[in-house]
């Protein structure tokens, strides 16, 4: 059974102090590992696939990176906007649905 | 803006009764999968549609059904609704077998069981 675990569950940081948030999967076999964002009352927002280890993929303040265990998502100077719930969820060989982690509550104060 | 369209955003039923909620999968999007969000926690997977047939189910009971109809739009139904399935009811399209894979969510239909 595949298994994503993300830590920290809750992550403080002040505007522009950059830090990474962790993704840790078991899979049998992996198509593609996914991170999404989430707004409370929203459904999630498409961030980013990675697909193979060493891949990297970037969007504005956000890296992600990709290794045969974990992903992590690098968030750079971040703003108060960057606030949300950030989901991790792995796919399949051969199939599109998602097993997700938990996710990180990001809060960025100004 | 996913082009994944739900409805209805919010509704309140009654320990017992059934629900009927609604996606429609963003254009081309060939493959819906329905997954069940409880508060503060991460999305679990209900059940995969392609081409009108379900094709892949997580662990949930089988009062838990769904359809997918020629147009690729969905419905998940829920019977003898229990207190425990209020939760916020995510649709997802796709392309199945695609190489450029990205999965897109709707808003979500937020159900209250009392």
């Amino acid at each position: 059974e595949d298994q994503v675990t993300q830590s920290p569950e809750a992550l403080r940081l002040q505007e522009g102090e950059s830090s990474s948030l962790n993704c840790s999967y078991t899979v049998s076999g992996l198509r593609g590992l996914f991170w999404y964002r989430q707004d409370p009352g929203k459904g999630p927002e498409f961030l980013f696939t990675l697909y193979s280890a060493g891949e990297e993929k970037e969007k504005e303040r956000l890296k992600a990176t990709l290794t045969k265990k974990e992903s992590f998502l690098h968030i750079t100077a971040p703003k108060p906007e960057d606030s949300a719930t950030y989901l991790c969820a792995v796919q399949p060989p051969g199939g599109n649905m998602l097993t997700f982690g938990g996710g990180t509550r990001l809060m960025v104060k100004p | 803006e996913t082009g994944v369209t739900q409805s209805p955003t919010h509704l309140i039923k009654t320990r017992g009764q059934q629900v009927t909620l609604r996606c429609s999968s963003q254009s081309g999007h060939n493959t819906v999968s329905w997954y069940q969000q409880a508060l503060g926690q991460g999305p679990q997977f209900i059940f995969q549609y392609y081409r009108e047939e379900e094709n892949g189910r997580g662990n949930f009971p089988p009062r838990f059904s769904g359809l997918q109809f020629p147009n690729y739009s969905s419905e998940l139904n829920v019977n003898a609704l229990e207190l425990d399935d209020s939760a916020l009811y995510l649709c997802a399209s796709s392309l199945a077998r695609s190489s450029g894979n990205t999965i897109y969510f709707g808003e979500g239909s937020w159900l209250t069981v009392v």
